[in-house]
């Protein structure tokens, strides 16, 4: 069963810095990988999907990438601001077992003004 | 498209009590799938359907719970009886052919 890591789980840094978020997954053998992002008592809004053939995908301030091989995905956010608190998951999807996504526990994001 | 739809948002039960939580998909999407949150757990994959049809409900807790897929648009995710322990946040999510999955709000069910 694929499991899904993230670390931190809480990470906190001042306004305008950049940062980088980690995932990494046991089974290369995925479709594709997706973050998400969570407000607290909200629902999941999907950020950046990426594809097993691609490398990274890019949506303004975010970048994420893929390294299947060793199991490793990362979300690079530019000049961090306050409204990018929140907790990001990355979920895995593997191309072996149906549709099913694999979720990770998350990192809360705090920005401080 | 208004995205996916669930209700009641927040449920508060008696045990033993029946609840029923209703999702509606985004139209034209062909998987469904049901999630629960705790804050000890994570998100969990409950069930999915394809094309109405359940795929997989190994994550489904017991055999008090159960969920129901009659038409392309509606599903339904019934506790039956309900215990304290089954309080989270369950979301619905679908998706086109099970690529990128658009969640909807949740239901927050506290069971007393």
């Amino acid at each position: 069963k694929q499991e899904v890591t993230q670390i931190p789980a809480a990470l906190s840094v001042p306004e305008g810095e950049n940062l980088v978020l980690n995932c990494s997954f046991t089974d290369s053998a995925i479709y594709n990988l997706q973050w998400f992002r969570q407000d607290p008592g909200k629902g999941l809004t999907s950020l950046l999907l990426i594809q097993s053939s691609q490398r990274e995908q890019t949506s303004g301030r975010l970048n994420a990438s893929l390294d299947k091989s060793s199991g490793r995905s990362t979300l690079y956010i530019a000049a961090s601001q306050p409204g990018d608190s929140a907790t990001y998951l990355c979920a895995v999807r593997p191309s072996n077992t149906g549709n099913q996504f694999y979720f990770g526990t998350g990192t809360s994001l705090t920005v401080i003004p | 498209d208004a995205g996916v739809i669930q209700s009641p948002r927040h449920e508060v039960t008696e045990m033993g009590q029946e609840v029923t939580l209703r999702c509606k998909p985004i139209s034209g999407h062909d998987y469904l799938f049901w999630y629960r949150q705790t804050m000890m757990r994570g998100l969990e994959l409950l069930i999915y359907f394809n094309n109405n049809v359940p795929i997989d409900d190994s994550g489904m807790p017991e055999d008090r719970f159960s969920a129901k897929m009659p038409n392309a648009s509606f599903s339904t995710l019934k506790i039956q009886p309900s215990e304290p322990r089954d309080s989270a946040v369950y979301f619905c999510a679908s998706s086109f052919s099970g690529v990128q999955q658009f969640f909807g709000p949740g239901t927050r069910l506290t069971v007393l």
